[in-house]
């Protein structure tokens, strides 16, 4: 069975530093990995989304990238900014069925 | 923002009672997807479907049926609610099943089941 892990479960910054969010998976039998955000009582909001053949995405200032063999993503944010507060989850989609199997998150707070 | 609604937005409701909840699209999507979270647990995919009266059970469908009789509309029916499907459910889209394909999330709908 898929397990996703994400460390750290919490992570509080001064704006402007850069970052980096974990996450696992213990089965690399996978077709992508994305990244998503949710904001409190929000739905997600998807960021980023690496192929199984891809080893990194960019968009803006986020980059994802992707250690298939090793089983393990990260996201990078780079001049992190108040608004960048919020929960970000990774999900796996396994090649065995249509699945996301998620991460619990890491909530970042960025702190004016 | 992806056409996703999802109704109500929040329910209280008592133990043993049915409930329904409501996903509707505007993108015509082919995949529609019912997921929980709760604290501890994550998301986890309750049902999904492929299409019209297409559908499939996912990792805690215990307890829900659900039913999709237009391509807009995608029903998550709580038979008889217990106080362990207290949760926030939340609908997801996706045009097709494509390693490319992301998920589009509706806003949620806060469950209470007393």
């Amino acid at each position: 069975k898929q397990e996703v892990t994400q460390i750290p479960a919490a992570l509080s910054v001064p704006e402007g530093e850069n970052l980096v969010l974990n996450c696992s998976f213990t089965d690399s039998a996978i077709y992508n990995l994305q990244w998503f955000r949710q904001d409190p009582g929000k739905g997600l909001t998807s960021l980023l989304l690496i192929q199984s053949s891809q080893r990194e995405q960019t968009s803006g200032r986020l980059n994802a990238s992707l250690d298939k063999s090793s089983g393990r993503s990260t996201l990078y944010i780079a001049a992190s900014q108040p608004g960048d507060s919020a929960t970000y989850l990774c999900a796996v989609k396994e090649t065995s069925g249509s699945r996301l199997t998620f991460g619990e998150g890491t909530q970042l707070t960025v702190n004016p | 923002d992806a056409g996703i609604t999802q109704s109500p937005r929040h329910k209280v409701t008592e133990t043993g009672t049915p409930v329904t909840l409501r996903c509707h699209q505007t993108e015509n999507h082919r995949y529609m997807y019912w997921y929980r979270q709760d604290p501890g647990h994550g998301l986890r995919l309750i049902h999904y479907s492929y299409g019209v009266k297409d559908t499939d059970k996912g990792e805690v469908s215990d307890g829900y049926s659900v039913s999709r009789s237009k391509t807009e509309d995608f029903l998550l029916t709580l038979e008889s609610a217990t106080s362990s499907q207290t949760s926030v459910y939340f609908c997801a889209i996706s045009p097709q099943d494509l390693p490319t394909d992301t998920q589009y999330f509706g806003p949620g709908t806060r469950l209470t089941v007393l």
